[in-house]
């Protein structure tokens, strides 16, 4: 299967300031990757499928200019959180799809909003 | 609305029996289904899948079945080992003729007893 590469996996950084998440197929050429967002004790939510060269899609409810994602390349996709708050601390999680069996999914990033 | 349900948050299982994990879904247009094993602060790790055609797939301890008629579908791991606890994500898709991501359950927690 695809190996994926999300760095990093911890971030702590105080509100108002944006961070960067970055995902990266080390393997496969992507066109499509998906962030997640899973909060604790809930389960992984889609929020934005990031398409290479083009514009990502978000789904309902979640805010396209806080969360920017950039899909410059196959192998490279970044989520950028604006104007963090502590509201938006969480797991982040991306993913590809390869084809067959399954999604492969990123090692995680754990947000801390302070 | 939770279209993928796991209703049980926790499950303990002794070492060597069976586990078996159960999960609904309420959206027919879902027509392939994922099971994932996740350990805290990583990201999920595939397991078994299963199409709408088929109602059984088998993979070594792991077998998923699949009741289309009841939404259901449940994951049994025989014999379970120490190694297997861990939370377990059911996920779903619908073919809308692009890549889509994954609608996950809430998790089950399950624990293997020595």
């Amino acid at each position: 299967g695809a190996v994926v590469s999300q760095h990093p996996s911890r971030v702590i950084c105080k509100s108002g300031t944006s961070v960067k998440i970055e995902c990266r197929s080390l393997d496969f050429q992507a066109t499509t990757m998906f962030w997640y967002r899973q909060f604790p004790k809930q389960s992984l939510m889609l929020m934005a499928t990031s398409n290479e060269g083009s514009k990502a899609t978000y789904e309902q409810g979640v805010e396209k200019d806080k969360f920017l994602i950039n899909h410059a390349s196959l192998t490279l996709s970044t989520l950028t959180v604006t104007s963090a708050h502590p509201e938006d601390s969480s797991f982040y999680i991306c993913s590809v799809h390869p084809g067959g069996r399954g999604y492969t999914f990123g090692s995680g990033t754990r947000l801390t909003v302070v | 609305d939770q279209q993928v349900k796991q209703n049980s948050p926790s499950l303990s299982v002794q070492e060597g029996r069976i586990s078996i994990l159960n999960c609904d879904y309420t959206n027919s247009m879902f027509d392939y289904f994922l099971w994932y094993k996740k350990y805290p602060a990583e990201g999920p790790t595939f397991l078994i899948s299963i199409s709408s055609i088929k109602d059984k797939n088998e993979d070594g301890r792991f077998t998923v079945f699949l009741n289309k008629s009841a939404k259901h579908l449940s994951l049994h791991i025989v014999p379970s080992q120490p190694g297997d606890s861990a939370v377990y994500f059911c996920a779903a898709r619908f073919s809308g003729g692009g890549a889509d991501g994954l609608t996950f359950g809430k998790g089950t927690h399950l624990i293997i007893q020595p």
